[in-house]
């Protein structure tokens, strides 16, 4: 079966650094997708990022970016010159393509900027 | 803003009780996705459509159903309430339904509070 894992249930960043925030998953399907998603306290579920798995680079938006990792399986989210509006909970997400491309998440990581 | 509407925005009822949650997608999109995001199960798929038909089922329950309809809006029916049913509700949309690249946007969710 298909799992995403997020272990990092919370983290704390300073204003203005870059901040890694981790994504495993595990498939044996060769044709994915992989998502990261941004919901802030308000519960919107906002979209950031997507990575296809034959995506030859690793995918970039502005300050997010995906360090994609195929053979370890991982796709960990980072995002450079943090925000206090950066401050939501982040979810990992997955399609694959046998599953009728519903997306399977992670449990969410916390992340808190600081001053 | 991403281009799904849901409605309503909150919804408190009673145990016992039926109620219909509704969805409009952005605009050329042709999928339609439900969620249910909840604190002791996290965010799980529940159903797909893709213009107009049943395309991949998650773990919904029988007590629910939904249906897209011809101008591609969809409703999730709730019946026979129980307190466990209380959560987060998404709808999300793509474009296709068919591979695995189309990301999904999220609408502002309806909040379910079961009594």
């Amino acid at each position: 079966a298909q799992k995403i894992t997020q272990t990092q249930p919370g983290m704390f960043v300073q204003e203005k650094e870059a901040v890694t925030l981790d994504c495993t998953y595990d498939t044996s399907d060769p044709s994915y997708g992989l998502f990261w998603y941004k919901q802030p306290s308000s519960g919107e579920m906002i979209f950031l990022i997507y990575q296809g798995s034959y995506d030859q680079q690793n995918a970039t938006e502005g300050r997010y970016s995906l360090n994609f990792q195929k053979a370890r399986k991982s796709a960990n989210l980072v995002i450079s010159a943090s925000q206090l509006g950066d401050s939501a909970m982040y979810f990992c997400a997955m399609i694959f393509t046998g599953g009728g491309n519903k997306l399977t998440f992670g449990t969410g990581t916390q992340l808190k900027v600081e001053l | 803003d991403s281009g799904v509407t849901q409605t309503p925005k909150h919804l408190i009822t009673a145990t016992g009780q039926r109620v219909t949650l509704r969805c409009s997608p952005r605009s050329g999109d042709l999928s339609v996705y439900w969620y249910q995001q909840s604190l002791d199960q996290g965010l799980q798929f529940l159903i797909q459509y893709y213009n107009g038909e049943e395309r991949a089922k998650g773990n919904i329950l029988e007590r629910f159903s939904a249906q897209q309809f011809p101008d591609l809006h969809s409703e999730l029916n709730l019946s026979s309430l129980e307190l466990g049913d209380s959560a987060l509700y998404f709808c999300a949309s793509s474009e296709g339904g068919l591979t695995a690249s189309y990301e999904q946007y999220f609408g502002p969710g309806t909040r379910l509070t079961v009594t």
